[in-house]
This record gives structure tokens, C-alpha cells and sequence, in this order.
């Protein structure tokens, strides 16, 4: 099945600084790559997303890159703020009905 | 628009008790249909998905099961609890297979 790898873990930046979350997936087949944010105790919420036929999706101070022959995308948010602190999940999807997801990463942004 | 309902919100159960989480979906007709568990405020494990009424598919063997008795109706059930069922359950829709669109949530405590 599909495989993604998501690091780091943890991330912890000030505020204004930029922070950057990276993907790594196996399955060459995957075609679709989004990205979900989730504050404590709500529900993911898909914030930008990207198909394999473009390599930079751009939406204000967030942005997704791609890179299909490395096999990794990743997220990037400008100039943070508080609340964007929050777990980030990337996902995969390929030819099946199953999105795998990434274990998420913790973004803290201190004021 | 569509709309995706999970209830109850919060549930604490003893051990060995039953269980039944709903979701039902607004909106839409057929549509792909999914249940995650996620842990300790992180990971998102997928447990079943729908592509029908009454079709189900199981990605994790364990004591919990999964009906669709109606085209927007998801039902997850156990029949004995484990203090491991503990968790925030979501239940999600799509149209696509890479759709992804997260209900509220119900967090379930297991005593």
C-alpha cells in the first residue's frame, strides 16, 4: 500500500518566522497531495492542496511544493502567527478509495 | 451545501459496554464514506470506508464494525468495549476519491 513519511514532529517557531513541514511518499501512482490543519479538538480541515502536474500551489502565506521525482512535498507558511499553532497532516491518494495520511506535525508559534 | 453530523459529540463508556457512533451526511447523494480513529491528539488511522449502501471494507481487524444501512448513513459499533477504543472518532465524506471533508467529531472516553 502507500507509505508517507512526514517530519518533524514537532515544530516550534516564533512568531514571523517561517516554518516548513516535509512529506516523503513511496508510491509513484500518487497523484493527489493535500494538506489538512487541525486546532485542538476540532476537525482537520483541508487548508491547500496539490496535484501531481503542478509543482507550486500558492494561497497568501501558505504555499505547497512538489517535487514527484524526489517523491516529497512539502508545506510552507510565511511570517507566522499564534494561531496558526495548530497539528498539520499531509495526505496521499493514488488509484484507490484509501487516502493514507502522515502522523501530523505539532506547529507551535510563540507570541 | 453539504453537511456532515456526528453525535454523540462526547461518550463515556465502561469497559465491556456496547457501542454505536453515527454520522449521516446532508447534501450529497452516494457518496464515499469513511471512519478514523485518532489517538492521543494525533495520527489519523482509518477503520472502514463506504463506497455503498452496504458495502464495507475493513482496514484495521479489531472488535469495532461498520454498517451502512442507508446512502448517507455511517455507523460504527462495538459490542464490548476496550479501554484501547478510547479516542477522538471522525467520521468524513467524498465525492472523489481524493475528498476528504471531516464531521465534528465524537470523542469517546472508555472507563
Amino acid at each position: 500500500g502507500e507509505n508517507v513519511e512526514q517530519h518533524p514532529s514537532t515544530l516550534s517557531v516564533q512568531e514571523g518566522d517561517s516554518a516548513v513541514i516535509k512529506c516523503t511518499y513511496s508510491d509513484s501512482a500518487s497523484n493527489y497531495f493535500p494538506w489538512y490543519k487541525q486546532e485542538l479538538g476540532k476537525r482537520p480541515q483541508l487548508i491547500i492542496d496539490i496535484r501531481s502536474n503542478v509543482g507550486e500551489k500558492k494561497d497568501q502565506r501558505i504555499a505547497v511544493t512538489l517535487n514527484k521525482t524526489a517523491k516529497h512535498f512539502s508545506l510552507h507558511i510565511t511570517e507566522t502567527q499564534p494561531e496558526d499553532s495548530a497539528v498539520y497532516f499531509c495526505a496521499i491518494t493514488g488509484g484507490s478509495y484509501i487516502p493514507t495520511f502522515g502522523r501530523g506535525t505539532s506547529l507551535i508559534v510563540h507570541p | 451545501s453539504q453537511t456532515i453530523h456526528q453525535w454523540p459529540a462526547t461518550l463515556v463508556q465502561p469497559v465491556g459496554s456496547p457501542l454505536s457512533l453515527e454520522c449521516t451526511v446532508e447534501g450529497t447523494s452516494n457518496p464515499n464514506l469513511y471512519w478514523y480513529r485518532q489517538a492521543a491528539g494525533r495520527g489519523l488511522q482509518l477503520l472502514f470506508y463506504s463506497v455503498g449502501i452496504g458495502q464495507i471494507s475493513s482496514e484495521v481487524p479489531q472488535n469495532l464494525s461498520a454498517s451502512r444501512p442507508q446512502d448517507r448513513q455511517f455507523i460504527l459499533s462495538s459490542k464490548k468495549l476496550l479501554l484501547s477504543d478510547s479516542g477522538f472518532y471522525l467520521c468524513a465524506w467524498g465525492r472523489r476519491v481524493d475528498e476528504q471533508f471531516f464531521g465534528p467529531g465524537t470523542r469517546l472516553t472508555v472507563l
